[in-house]
């Protein structure tokens, strides 16, 4: 219940393109989702989050897409660059014992080829 | 203002050593996560502390593993008598509330 499964596992994507990748989760205590983005040799970093009241979440090229009653969310990556190429982190954060915690998807390795 | 430091970035020991990993928040934070990553996985929460205080360490194995943030200088996660299966890459997270976590760029130890 506590898990968060993200897929693809890695994604090839041509420059230009758009790159989608997905999350589900089953425990509707989430109340806050976050994506990370990592590139190599380095620590995770925000790249845009989203609420479970709000069904979409734009900033750039960069989408959030939530459907609540599926409990699965989305990041789209409009026209798609190298410089794109990182890993990518879903997560979901809950309350529990009086304190926060979040729960990460297991990665999807993004390669957008140039 | 300066991110999330962790230090060393590199860390080598040898079966039986201990480790010591250290994370400065950034200023304002009053909130640390640890997280280990092993290769090709992602992040697994360990423990997450305030000042002085262990809140949730329910991540952390019982054993040879303890972590603390003192009233003054950096969080400190420590691991005793280190294995083989301990090497992974060991990421900070600090945040000034419940929601936003910044990551530091993470120590990645070895056992050898």
């Amino acid at each position: 219940q506590q898990q968060v499964k993200q897929s693809p596992q890695s994604l090839i994507v041509q420059k230009g393109g758009i790159s989608i990748i997905n999350c589900a989760y089953e425990n509707t205590a989430f109340d806050y989702f976050p994506w990370y983005q990592q590139f190599p040799g380095k620590g995770p970093a925000l790249l845009i989050a989203i609420r479970p009241d709000v069904s979409e979440k734009k900033e750039g090229r960069f989408t959030i897409s939530f459907n609540k009653s599926a409990k699965q969310f989305s990041l789209h990556i409009m026209d798609s660059q190298p410089g794109d190429s990182a890993t990518y982190f879903c997560a979901a954060l809950y309350a529990t014992s009086g304190t926060y915690k979040y729960i990460f998807g297991t990665g999807t390795r993004l390669k957008v080829l140039a | 203002n300066a991110g999330v430091m962790q230090n060393p970035r590199h860390l080598v020991r040898r079966r039986g050593q201990e480790a010591r990993l250290r994370c400065s928040p950034m200023k304002g934070h009053s909130h640390v996560y640890w997280y280990r990553q092993l290769p090709e996985e992602g992040l697994k929460f360990m423990v997450y502390l305030q000042k002085e205080n262990i809140i949730d360490e329910s991540g952390m194995p019982k054993e040879r593993f303890s972590a603390e943030f003192p009233k003054e200088g950096p969080s400190i996660l420590r691991i005793q008598q280190v294995v083989r299966g301990d090497s992974a890459a060991y990421f900070c997270a600090s945040s000034p509330d419940k929601e936003s976590q910044f990551f530091g760029p993470g120590t990645r130890l070895t056992v050898l």
